[in-house]
């Protein structure tokens, strides 16, 4: 059973559309976590969540909004797509807040054409 | 402005040897530091961490070192295998310890 993962794995789709990416954990962890790595492979926190209450916001413009149904969902939509959303997103879950460990989806590969 | 560094992008270590990957970081206050594995196509996945209260921490063949003084810390693997050909991340544990700050990482290619 796969511990923490993200659908869709890849997604193509032109500037302006609207999309969604969803993650989901079955470690019945309390905080999930949404990443972006970029082109230079820099990888840096968007959001984190903990028991479905927004904790961290990086300075991600509105266009990005996370929701979380459940503390095993935490899900990532995206409005009027750019050129730059093009990247690879990382959800991930821990225990609880400060907890070094987190545990990584595989990615899902956003391509804004 | 980055606060964790990794100066060396790449690094090439045959079989058996030792590899050593280098951390750099900016804020002496940080005072729990990770690193992290990473396969293509796959998520990041733990390796190992260190609290500032210690310099040194070993799990096998992987241990870390930290210098506080120096604000740096590396990690090394002996013997290096080739399944640990990989990019590694450095990361600390920062914004009162609820998030993750990366490093940019180093693609290690152990060699036959």
């Amino acid at each position: 059973d796969t511990a923490v993962s993200q659908t869709p794995k890849y997604l193509v789709t032109q500037m302006g559309n609207d999309k969604s990416i969803k993650c989901e954990q079955n470690l019945g962890h309390d905080t999930m976590y949404w990443y972006k790595q970029d082109s230079k492979k820099f990888l840096k926190i968007m959001f984190s969540y903990n028991n479905k209450e927004l904790i961290i916001n990086e300075t991600v413009p509105n266009r990005f909004s996370p929701k979380s149904p459940d503390k095993a969902h935490l899900n990532l939509h995206i409005n009027s797509l750019e050129l730059g959303d093009s990247a690879v997103y990382f959800c991930a879950s821990s225990h609880g807040l400060a907890e070094e460990t987190q545990y990584f989806g595989p990615g899902t590969r956003l391509l804004v054409l | 402005d980055q606060q964790v560094k990794q100066n060396s992008p790449s690094l090439s270590v045959q079989e058996g040897r030792i590899s050593i990957l280098n951390c750099d970081y900016t804020n002496s206050m940080f005072d729990y530091f990770l690193w992290y594995k990473k396969y293509p196509a796959e998520g990041p996945t733990f390796l190992i961490s260190i609290s500032s209260i210690k310099d040194k921490n070993e799990d096998g063949r992987f241990t870390v070192f930290l210098n506080k003084s120096a604000k740096h810390l590396s990690l090394h693997i002996v013997p290096s295998q080739p399944g640990d050909s990989a990019v590694y991340f450095c990361a600390v544990l920062t914004g009162g310890g609820n998030k993750l700050t990366f490093g940019t990482g180093t693609q290690l290619k152990v060699e036959l």
